[in-house]
């Protein structure tokens, strides 16, 4: 079955420290992966996507997410946090198996960080 | 910038009461789609629809019906709503093609008393 977890509930950083939100999935052929973020009342934003090429993708506001195809991992990333990057984000990978424009996301991570 | 507009950002309604939900996108996307976010679940999709007039089940389809007759319009229905179909609601547009980022409104929280 087609699938994308995120292990974490919630991850604290401090401001200025470097901060991962991990995303790990199961799909059959190469995936498509998306990272969206969702500040309070909001609906979701588009960060980043890895359809193919490059490891390393570079997205909106200083993120950036690496695919680990060995380990089937898209893990978001970036070096420095902002008290602003404090949302709930979202993993999600196209349904493959659909044949059309289905994604699974993921039950997201809320990102908290300190001042 | 895509702008994914729906109709109301809250909305209380009582148990039986048929519901319509709007939502209107202005970049002429071909794809339009219907989740409900709870928490915990994250997002689970509803219906889909990938041209004027066609659409399909996603995930959780029970208890809902969609319209689309105008591209830029996707219309989500509670036929006869019950207190379990008391959520955040989101609809989103793509463009066509496999690799293309959804575009979501501000969401429609319902409260069915």
């Amino acid at each position: 079955a087609q699938s994308v977890a995120q292990p974490e509930d919630q991850v604290n950083v401090a401001e200025g420290n470097p901060l991962t939100v991990k995303c790990t999935y199961s799909v059959s052929g190469n995936p498509y992966l998306f990272w969206y973020v969702q500040y309070p009342n909001r609906g979701l934003q588009f960060l980043l996507k890895y359809i193919t090429g490059d490891n390393l993708v570079k997205g909106s506001y200083g993120f950036e997410a690496e695919f680990n195809k060995s380990q089937t991992s898209f893990h978001l990333k970036k070096p420095s946090a902002l008290v602003s990057d404090s949302a709930l984000y979202f993993c999600a990978v196209r349904d493959m198996t659909s044949g059309t424009y289905k994604y699974i996301f993921g039950t997201g991570t809320r990102l908290k960080v300190l001042a | 910038d895509v702008k994914v507009t729906q109709s109301s950002r809250y909305l209380v309604k009582r148990t039986g009461e048929k519901v319509f939900l709007e939502c209107v996108q202005d970049m002429d996307h071909e794809n339009m789609f219907w989740y409900r976010q709870d928490p915990g679940l994250g997002l689970r999709l509803i219906y889909f629809s990938y041209d004027v007039k066609m659409k399909e089940k996603g995930d959780i389809p029970e208890g809902y019906s969609v319209s689309r007759e105008k591209k830029e319009r996707f219309s989500l229905i509670l036929e006869s709503a019950s207190t379990n179909q008391t959520s955040m609601y989101l609809c989103a547009s793509s463009e066509q093609g496999l690799g293309q980022p959804q575009h979501f409104g501000d969401g429609t929280r319902l409260s069915i008393l």
